[in-house]
């Protein structure tokens, strides 16, 4: 069974610090990855998506790598700012099933 | 752009009784799919359609049913509410394939916060 940890569950940083957070899954055979940003009582927001055949995705700010055969993935966010403060969740599409499997997330407050 | 669309967005419920769910996809988006979110947890798969069809099954209580219709539009049956049945409910699409590549992006709507009394 597919298992997803985050870490650190919450972090607190300043306004500007380039941070990463952290998620590892325990099955490889992945089909995909989505980083997700939850704002509080909200809906999910798709961040970035990476294939299993792709080491990484970029999106403004924000970049996602991925090692499948290590089981990890990281999201770093650069220069920081208030409005990035939400729960960013890691989910994992398995090979032969799209439904994804969540992580518990990583609460992050970004101090002004 | 258009998004995927929920309703109703709120919803009061008292035990025993029964909730309908809806759920409108992303226009050309084939599959959809119902998760679960309880207080403080992280989302929970229940079931996804795939043209229609029941493409697989989560943990979902055999009190809920779900199906898709012909205009892709999906609905979530809940019979015999619990009080543990309160949750944000999400209903998300995806296109399996568009212009021939491998996609499944899965694109989330706004939730139902379904509250059982």
């Amino acid at each position: 069974k597919q298992e997803v940890t985050q870490i650190p569950a919450a972090l607190s940083v300043p306004e500007g610090e380039n941070l990463v957070l952290n998620c590892s899954f325990t099955d490889s055979a992945i089909y995909n990855l989505q980083w997700f940003r939850q704002d509080p009582g909200k809906g999910l927001t798709s961040l970035l998506l990476i294939q299993s055949s792709q080491r990484e995705q970029t999106s403004g700010r924000l970049n996602a790598s991925l090692d499948k055969s290590s089981g990890r993935s990281t999201l770093y966010i650069a220069a920081s700012q208030p409005g990035d403060s939400a729960t960013y969740l890691c989910a994992v599409a398995q090979g032969g099933s799209e439904k994804l499997v969540f992580g518990k997330g990583t609460k992050l407050t970004v101090n002004p | 752009a258009a998004g995927v669309i929920q309703s109703p967005r709120h919803l009061i419920k008292e035990k025993r009784e029964t909730a309908t769910l809806k759920c409108y996809p992303i226009p050309r988006h084939d599959t959809v799919y119902w998760y679960q979110q309880g207080p403080g947890q992280d989302p929970q798969f229940l079931i996804s359609f795939y043209e229609k069809m029941q493409s697989d099954k989560g943990s979902i209580p055999d009190r809920f049913s779900a199906q898709q219709f012909s205009d892709y539009h999906s609905e979530l049956n809940m019979s015999s509410l619990e009080l543990g049945d309160s949750a944000l409910y999400f209903c998300a699409s995806s296109a399996l394939t568009m212009d021939s590549v491998s996609y499944n992006e899965q694109f989330f709507g706004p939730g139902t916060r379904l509250t059982v009394l």
